[in-house]
């Protein structure tokens, strides 16, 4: 079955610090994964998808097919990057339907 | 701006009754997906539409339908509303039906009292 886990609710981290956003997939093909961020329950935005391989407002995420993650990182968080992040995965097929975990929200403290 | 365009914003009704939310897709955009987002279940898929005919159906009850227009808006229409219907539902559009990403609108936000 093809699912996604983002285990912590709740990320809280003080401003500067590093971030890690931890996103988990099940899913038997090749994988399409991204990440979207969701400013106060505004529009979801597309963040980063993992074929692009870029980093958008200093974020990457990496996939490992090895574990099955596509973790979010982020070297210095900034106050403005709080938010709820959401990792999604694509469910393949002639669909393009997202499956997305339960979100993670990232509190950064001054 | 995403250029997906959705109406009315907020939506308050009562239990039993039937709405519409409406969908306008980014230009050129030809597939069309609903989702609800509310506190205890997150984002859950409902349906797509690509050009005009369903592609994929999720976690839609039958209380609940959806069609995509010839000028390729789309609506969602829920009837016979329970106090558990009120949530964010969002719309979002891709430019093809498989491995584009999805843009999406701001949401229409809807509380059944």
């Amino acid at each position: 079955a093809q699912r996604v886990t983002q285990p912590e609710k709740l990320l809280s981290v003080f401003k500067g610090a590093p971030v890690e956003l931890k996103c988990n997939y099940s899913y038997s093909g090749s994988p399409e994964l991204f990440w979207y961020v969701q400013y106060s329950r505004q529009r979801l935005q597309l963040l980063l998808r993992h074929i692009s391989r870029e980093s958008i407002k200093g974020f990457t995420a990496d996939l490992n097919k090895g574990e099955t993650s596509f973790h979010l990182k982020k070297p210095f968080a900034q106050e403005e990057d709080s938010a709820m992040y959401y990792c999604a995965l694509s469910g393949g097929g002639n669909t393009g339907k997202l499956i997305f975990g339960q979100g993670t929200t990232l509190q950064v403290k001054p | 701006d995403s250029g997906v365009t959705q109406t009315p914003k907020h939506l308050i009704t009562a239990t039993g009754q039937r709405v519409t939310l409406r969908c306008s897709p980014r230009s050129g955009d030809l597939s069309v997906y609903w989702y609800q987002q509310s506190l205890d279940q997150g984002l859950q898929f409902l349906i797509q539409y690509y050009n005009g005919e369903e592609r994929a159906k999720g976690n839609i009850l039958e209380r609940f339908s959806a069609q995509q227009f010839p000028d390729l808006h789309s609506e969602l229409n829920l009837s016979s509303l329970e106090l558990g219907d009120s949530a964010l539902y969002f719309c979002a559009s891709s430019y093809s039906s498989y491995n584009s990403p999805l843009h999406f609108g701001n949401g229409t936000r809807l509380t059944v009292t």
